[in-house]
């Protein structure tokens, strides 16, 4: 069974740019979630897709974060206009039942 | 104070002893908790999960559950050196995402 994979595995964009990660999640998993590690911090929750609609939100850190769900299957986040200090690790996780999350490789994205 | 804590580390054991790794929550109405295993650029694997008092085996994994005194700690028995990593508590609130709150996690170094 595939795993959950993340595009691309590293972005480096200048500030003020667009990116957009992806996740595909373990088929059959209606559960997504994305989650974010700045430097030196704990792993942050910021949004919980079921299917393709948004559960909960309440983690994005302002409107320049936008996620969507497509179809219910995989997931994109797009960051725009990109800042300083949406740097980070942005890790998405699937789950069947919501309890038991497995992680993706997670994005390194740098903004400069 | 953080919703999960940890001690950063390093813990440092020789090979073939116990690791104890330790972890305190302050929700009292947590539910349910993970020990994640991450090494250095990859992503959290999970290793264990609990949801009721007492303790869970599996393998040289044991993890310890008190509610009453909000404490979680993860034991790994025969320490390897392939068991140095960072280990990331995890909670879960029982909310209606059943998002995870992680702690900043604790390096482990077994030494051969």
């Amino acid at each position: 069974e595939a795993g959950v994979t993340q595009f691309p595995s590293h972005s480096v964009i200048e500030k003020g740019q667009t990116v957009t990660l992806r996740c595909d999640p373990i088929s059959g998993h209606d559960n997504l979630y994305w989650y974010r590690r700045v430097m030196g911090k704990e792993i942050k929750f910021l949004l919980h897709f079921v299917k393709e609609s948004k559960q909960d939100e309440s983690g994005m850190p302002n409107n320049r974060f936008l996620a969507e769900r497509t179809g219910g299957t995989y997931s994109t986040l797009k960051v725009q206009p990109a800042e300083l200090e949406d740097s980070g690790v942005y890790f998405c996780a699937s789950s069947l039942n919501m309890e038991e999350q497995y992680f993706g490789p997670g994005t390194r994205l740098t903004v400069t | 104070q953080k919703e999960v804590e940890q001690n950063s580390g390093p813990l440092s054991v020789p090979e073939g002893a116990i690791a104890s790794l330790n972890c305190t929550y302050s929700d009292r109405g947590s539910q349910s908790f993970f020990w994640y295993r991450q090494y250095s650029g990859k992503s959290p694997e999970l290793i264990m999960s609990i949801y009721s008092n007492g303790d869970k085996e599996d393998g040289r994994f044991t993890a310890q559950l008190n509610k009453a005194s909000q404490y979680v700690s993860l034991l790994i028995r025969d320490s390897q050196p392939s068991d140095s990593a960072t280990y990331l508590c995890a909670v879960n609130r029982g909310d209606s995402s059943y998002k995870l709150i992680f702690g900043s996690g604790t390096r482990l170094l077994v030494r051969p």
